[in-house]
């Protein structure tokens, strides 16, 4: 059984609409991350995620992009105005066994 | 710069021919290093952890080493089921102790054809 799910699996989207996707782990954990993967490309790191606080963010992490724990379960990635740059698969992934990080199934993200 | 480069990108082997994928890296100061198993269009599947020189793990055909400046996947007479992209990542040391980023390699293509 996975450590995280992720919705929507797939999602098509247009140019400037705002995106939200979602990570659910499967029990509590302090630390949550968000990376992704444009197509043919490594797999990047966005934002760490420690104690419902942003601990670290990358330069792909600009204004456009914001996380949260709303109901102190799910983790969501939100996309403010969607770039064709943006699409890519994006991974939510959890801390657990010491350094260990367990990646969540992903979402592809098309931007038209 | 933290980097961290993955050789050969593509590897064909036929089923039984064992092999071994590089994973070098430049870091600061190494927290660990993992290696992930990745079939397309999926997240990438947790293999090993490794912490510190010297150190080896093993899963069925999969064994992980690692030196000071590289590690190797060795494959130990590979299956078909073991066609995937294996990624590797390290986690630089940071002021704080817990819960840094990763920083992926490109990953190796492996094909095991029967």
């Amino acid at each position: 059984e996975p450590e995280v799910t992720q919705t929507p699996s797939h999602q098509v989207t247009q140019m400037g609409q705002e995106v939200i996707l979602r990570c659910v782990p499967i029990s509590n954990h302090l630390y949550f991350y968000w990376y992704r993967q444009i197509l043919g490309q490594k797999v990047e790191f966005l934002v760490s995620f420690y104690n419902n606080e942003i601990s670290e963010k990358s330069e792909i992490f600009d204004d456009q992009f914001s996380v949260e724990r709303p109901d102190g379960s799910n983790f969501t990635l939100k996309i403010r105005s969607t770039k064709l740059e943006d699409s890519a698969m994006y991974f939510c992934a959890i801390l657990k066994e010491g350094e260990t990080q367990y990646f969540g199934p992903g979402t592809r993200l098309l931007v038209l | 710069e933290d980097q961290v480069t993955q050789s050969p990108e593509a590897l064909r082997l036929q089923e039984g021919e064992s092999s071994s994928l590089n994973c070098s890296y430049t870091v600061s100061g190494l927290r660990g290093l993992f290696w992930y198993r990745q079939d397309p269009g999926k997240g990438p599947e947790f293999l090993f952890t490794l912490y510190s020189a010297g150190e080896e793990k093993e899963k069925e055909r999969l064994k992980a080493t690692l030196t000071k400046k590289e590690s190797f996947l060795h494959i130990t007479a590979p299956k078909p089921e073991d066609s995937a992209t294996y990624l590797c990542a390290v986690r630089p040391w940071m002021i704080y102790n817990q819960g840094g980023k990763l920083i992926f390699g490109q990953g190796t293509e492996l094909s095991v054809k029967p």
